[in-house]
């Protein structure tokens, strides 16, 4: 069965670490997205890349920075982690031109104290 | 850059009710997708559908890009239906890449 990974269902970390939080995908998918889910506010996109080595900003890239150094693996970084950054992160995954193959991981819930 | 409206916020339903959920979005867009959040996180694509109408089992949906707007309907509503449905587009040009509106949560009780 196709599928997302994520690495942890659920994170807690102090204020200030260097947070990494990865997603591995095995369906040779071009594109890898990194949103963050808060109540009330739907999916934000944070980064995402279409190729290896390629990034581009989402909505709210501050305060985080990702790595596409495979083609399946995808993974976002906090540098210094924030209370305010406490919430569910989901990977995603498509084929290029092809949207409605977008595939969500299961998520990982981070809590920042 | 986009913005995507989705409506009711919330919604609460009798096993075998029907209902619509709408989503409004800003500007033209290349995709439009519903999905469904369940209770424990996990996201599914329901429908690919930036226009027209299409049906799968007791769900439809139906996009008049036209109008910018585009409705799911839950027949039949079922316990396991309950979730989160979330509206996504791609604005002309986007990369690929979707922007969700807030969500409808559904609650089904029996």
């Amino acid at each position: 069965d196709v599928k997302v990974t994520q690495s942890s269902r659920y994170l807690v970390k102090r204020t200030g670490e260097k947070v990494f939080l990865e997603c591995v995908q095995d369906m040779d998918h071009e594109n890898m997205f990194w949103y963050r889910q808060d109540p009330g506010l739907g999916l934000r996109l944070i980064y995402f890349s279409y190729d290896v080595k390629m990034k581009e900003k989402g909505d709210i890239p501050e305060g985080y920075s990702v790595s596409r150094e495979k083609k399946e693996r995808f993974s976002l970084i906090l540098e210094s982690a924030s209370t305010n950054q406490t919430s569910m992160y989901l990977c995603a995954s498509s084929l290029r031109g092809r949207n409605y193959g977008y595939t969500f991981g299961s998520g990982t819930r981070l809590t920042v104290v | 850059g986009i913005q995507v409206e989705q409506s009711p916020p919330d919604l609460i339903l009798q096993e075998g009710a029907n209902s619509t959920l709408r989503c409004n979005f800003s500007d033209s867009v290349n995709n439009l997708q519903w999905f469904h959040q369940n209770p424990w996180g996990q996201l599914i694509n329901l429908f690919y559908i930036p226009s027209g109408t299409k049906q799968n089992g007791r769900l439809s949906a139906t996009t008049v890009a036209t109008e910018r707007y585009s409705l799911l309907y839950i027949s039949s509503s079922q316990t396991t239906d309950s979730g989160v449905y979330f509206c996504a587009v791609e604005g002309v040009g986007g990369y690929n890449k979707l922007i969700f509106g807030a969500g409808t949560r559904l609650a089904v009780h029996p």
